[in-house]
């Protein structure tokens, strides 16, 4: 167990629906990553947070994809109008700053029928 | 994009030979971190080298780095069969804002009793 949780472990969904994930990274840690992995490929990232404000995204995360961190704490991911390739493991990490052991969650495992 | 590219993909040894794994990166970073990954699970992380590093060990783990062939090994001894897992190198790009991690394929380890 790093200290990072994530909710649910498992979603399964129909094509077109919404789904929402939550994060709580390790309560000390500003920086939280999303990452989203496909069967037999690494992690690729998806956007980050320092503290409540979103840094940065990927081109990965079209506009069905919305994040949000408030208060710095947990962090939301949500993904509207899901489609079939939305399928994948979506993973967060925290740290407490740059160039910082990143400590990931178990998961959440998706699968779009 | 992936930017890392681990090598074997796949790795099979009996129990208590050494496991040796390799990682190719494409630009300049801050530090390198190996994680495991059991089937299904989530990222825990192993070890990480700085760039201005060389060499670095914990427990049964070697991990050496060199910078200007941006290349790294990860050495482990007297395997086990709980070593049985999909190990990834991470960089985080000295070029780029927010540290994300950019992780390679991943290689396979197959460890038999």
């Amino acid at each position: 167990d790093t200290g990072v949780s994530q909710d649910p472990r498992h979603k399964i969904t129909k094509r077109g629906q919404n789904v929402t994930f939550r994060c709580d990274p390790i309560s000390e840690h500003n920086r939280l990553y999303w990452y989203r992995q496909t069967l037999g490929q690494g992690p690729e990232f998806l956007t980050y947070f320092q503290n409540e404000a979103q840094l940065e995204k990927s081109r990965l995360l079209s506009d069905r994809f919305s994040a949000e961190r408030p208060k710095g704490s947990f962090s939301t991911l949500e993904i509207q109008r899901t489609e079939q390739g939305d399928s994948a493991m979506y993973l967060c990490a925290s740290l407490p700053g740059p160039q910082e052991t990143q400590y990931f969650g178990p998961g959440t495992r998706l699968l779009v029928l | 994009s992936q930017q890392g590219e681990e090598d074997p993909q796949a790795l099979s040894i009996q129990e208590g030979e050494n496991a040796t794994m390799n990682c190719s990166y494409k630009t300049s970073i801050n530090n390198l971190q190996w994680y495991r990954q059991n089937s299904g699970r989530g990222l825990v992380h192993l070890i990480l080298i700085r760039s201005n590093e060389r060499e670095k060990h914990s427990g049964r783990l070697r991990v050496t780095l060199d910078t200007s062939k941006k290349s790294s090994s990860l050495l482990i001894t007297a395997s086990r069969a709980a070593d049985t897992a999909s190990y990834f190198c991470a960089t985080d790009s000295s070029d780029q804002a927010g540290t994300a991690l950019i992780f390679g394929k991943g290689t396979t380890l197959s460890v038999s009793s």
